[in-house]
């Protein structure tokens, strides 16, 4: 069975500090993994996704990700956080092998000016 | 391109009422999938489907009904409408079945059931 965990319900920065958004994985091969954002009253949209190859991804509005296999781990992160950047974030893990992907419970990201 | 178009965008049933939300993808997607999301809970999957004519159960699909005739649509139905079924439903769809691809989300459809 494959799961996810967001170990942070809320995680807040300072604009212009770096950010990291954490995220866990267990699957039982090699995982694809994928950040998506939410926006208040929106559809999660797509930021970033690892499949295979170069463990550091970079993905829309400045965000990038590294895959760590050792650690299980997919945490996102910007050098420089912007208020624009305050949203539901979600990770999400798929078993090639499965069917049907798995969702974090989210990270609720809140940049103060 | 439209992408992902959910109708209504809300919606209030009384207990007891069924209904269909309608879900329907210009992007000629094989994958098409529904999710509800309620606070602290994230995204739980309902029902899927791989292609056309071909669908599946996700974590939570007691009290919900899919089919999939076309490659376009992937309505979902609610057979007799609870009030734990108030919450926010999401459709996804992705051009990959695999799970390569990404997935685009419509913009919900809010449900309370009194």
């Amino acid at each position: 069975a494959q799961s996810v965990a967001q170990p942070e319900d809320q995680v807040n920065v300072a604009e212009g500090n770096p950010l990291t958004v954490k995220c866990t994985y267990s699957v039982s091969g090699n995982p694809y993994l994928f950040w998506y954002v939410q926006y208040p009253n929106r559809g999660l949209q797509f930021l970033l996704k690892y499949i295979t190859g170069d463990n550091l991804v970079k993905g829309s509005y400045g965000f990038e990700a590294e895959f760590n296999k050792s650690q299980t781990s997919f945490h996102l992160k910007k050098p420089s956080a912007l208020v624009s950047d305050s949203a539901l974030y979600f990770c999400a893990v798929r078993d090639p092998n499965a069917g049907k992907s798995t969702f974090g419970d989210g990270t609720t990201l809140t940049v103060k000016p | 391109n439209a992408g992902v178009t959910q109708t209504p965008k809300f919606q209030v049933l009384k207990t007891g009422q069924s209904m269909t939300l309608q879900c329907a993808q210009d992007m000629n997607h094989e994958y098409m999938s529904w999710y509800r999301q309620d606070p602290g809970m994230g995204l739980r999957l309902i029902h899927y489907s791989v292609g056309a004519g071909i669908t599946d159960q996700g974590e939570v699909p007691n009290g919900y009904n899919v089919s999939r005739s076309t490659t376009e649509d992937f309505p979902l139905r609610l057979l007799s409408a609870a009030p734990s079924q108030t919450s926010v439903y999401f459709c996804a769809s992705s051009y990959s079945r695999t799970g390569i691809a990404e997935a685009f989300f419509g913009q919900g459809t809010r449900l309370t059931v009194v």
